[in-house]
């Protein structure tokens, strides 16, 4: 069945430094491919989505790239700040269904 | 996008009894769900919510434990039954927006500690 791989947390960088996180996934057909965050104490928010290869989701200053070769969707953001320590999820939606499935979650700290 | 209301947003209860959380959207909806995040955990579908029919439960959940209610096309409920510690959990409802490259949005969650 379908899946999502996301690296292990916990991450932690200083304040400015490059964030990667990866994820990788299986799927049969065409899934869209999302990233979710939740902050410290709060419920889940859409972060950004891309809904074919090689189309970019991009919000807040984060990244990602739908890469089809590779069946991956990694997250990046050139200069952290400490307001984004959160967990990040993976998350991927099947074409023509409406089930999503998350990776585990990656929990990153950001330090000062 | 959509808003998404959930009530209540936390809750202390007693092990045996049963919670019942309120969902609210502020636009018409075909899919609902519903899940659960045990601590430290990522998301796992409990029900698709689907209105005026039962709800499709994944594997590992069942009715009798989790009824859930769809009246209206904007609301939905789901019941945690005779709940025990194990129960603790965050409980989100989420709706899918959009046919192609569905989204789907989360409420705040239902923070259930039980004791």
């Amino acid at each position: 069945g379908d899946s999502v791989t996301q690296m292990e947390g916990p991450v932690t960088l200083s304040e400015e430094a490059f964030l990667t996180i990866n994820c990788t996934y299986t799927a049969t057909g065409y899934p869209s491919l999302f990233w979710y965050v939740q902050y410290p104490g709060e419920g889940l928010q859409l972060l950004l989505k891309a809904t074919k290869a090689d189309d970019k989701g991009s919000n807040k200053g984060f990244e990602a790239t739908y890469r089809k070769e590779t069946t991956s969707f990694h997250l990046e953001k050139g200069s952290v700040q400490v307001s984004d320590s959160a967990v990040y999820f993976c998350a991927l939606s099947d074409t023509g269904g409406f089930k999503t499935i998350f990776g585990a979650g990656t929990r990153l700290f950001v330090k000062a | 996008s959509a808003v998404i209301s959930q009530k209540p947003s936390r809750d202390i209860c007693q092990r045996g009894t049963s919670l019942t959380i309120q969902c609210q959207v502020d636009s018409q909806v075909t899919m609902m769900f519903w899940y659960r995040q045990q601590p430290g955990q990522s998301l796992t579908l409990i029900a698709t919510a689907n209105q005026g029919s039962e709800a499709t439960y994944e594997s590992g959940f069942v009715i009798d434990k989790f009824p859930i209610s769809r009246p209206n096309l904007t609301f939905s409920t789901l019941t945690v039954s005779n709940m025990s510690p194990e129960d603790s959990s965050i409980y989100l409802c989420s709706v899918a927006t959009g046919y192609s490259g569905n989204t789907i949005y989360f409420g705040e969650g239902s923070w259930l500690t039980v004791v």
